[in-house]
């Protein structure tokens, strides 16, 4: 079975500060892709990052950066100095190695940036 | 170029009525995805379709909701006999082919309410 987990169901910081946003997944697909998707109080949804099970390398892009780790099943994302802007739920989201596959999504954490 | 398209971006019915949402996906993407999002939670995936073809019906409830995709014309979800635990979200997603891990690219959704 597919499951994602996002512990976290809200977190609030203080501009400025980094905030890190976890992810566990469950598969037992060897490829496998995970996502994170951005909704913010708008209500659509923004990819932000898609990477496959064999590459482990971290990710940065501007303030985003993405820590992924096959040992312990995790894919967490970290925005460094957030902004109001960034105040949105993340949602996490697997896709398993299948034929036309859905996606797998993690119940979501809201994050909330105080000025 | 337009994104995945989705009308209307609210609707209300009363129970016992019929919603029909539309989804018109990225130029180009011949994959349709709906998934449904319940308050403070997740995406569910609901079903997938190609043009003309239900590919995964898996996630979509068996009675009252049924999905198309024409040769011609948007994606349609049809709701029959709306009940209010029928409120919710629902989100269109597009992919250019069906290849394992695709990014799936989400419309602005349609956010029904029952009464």
């Amino acid at each position: 079975a597919q499951k994602v987990t996002q512990a976290q169901t809200e977190i609030s910081v203080v501009e400025k500060e980094d905030v890190t946003l976890d992810c566990v997944y469950e598969t037992r697909d060897t490829t496998y892709y995970l996502f994170w998707y951005k909704q913010p109080p708008s209500g659509e949804l923004v990819f932000l990052i898609r990477r496959n099970s064999f590459d482990e390398q971290n990710e940065i892009s501007g303030r985003y950066s993405w820590n992924f780790q096959k040992s312990t099943s995790s894919f967490n994302f970290t925005i460094t100095a957030s902004q109001v802007v960034d105040s949105a739920v993340y949602f996490c989201a697997l896709s398993p190695d299948n034929y036309g596959q859905n996606f797998v999504f993690g119940p979501g954490t809201r994050l909330s940036v105080l000025p | 170029n337009a994104g995945v398209m989705q009308n209307p971006r609210h609707l209300v019915r009363r129970r016992g009525q019929e919603a029909r949402l539309r989804c018109s996906p990225m130029k180009g993407h011949s994959h349709v995805y709906w998934y449904r999002q319940l308050p403070e939670e997740g995406l569910k995936f609901m079903v997938y379709l190609q043009k003309e073809n239900i590919i995964d019906e898996s996630g979509m409830p068996k009675e009252r909701f049924s999905a198309e995709f024409p040769k011609e014309g948007p994606s349609i979800l049809r709701i029959q006999q709306v009940v209010r635990g029928d409120s919710a979200a629902y989100f269109c997603a597009s992919s250019p082919v069906d290849i394992a891990g695709e990014t799936q690219y989400f419309g602005p959704g349609t956010r029904l309410l029952v009464l």
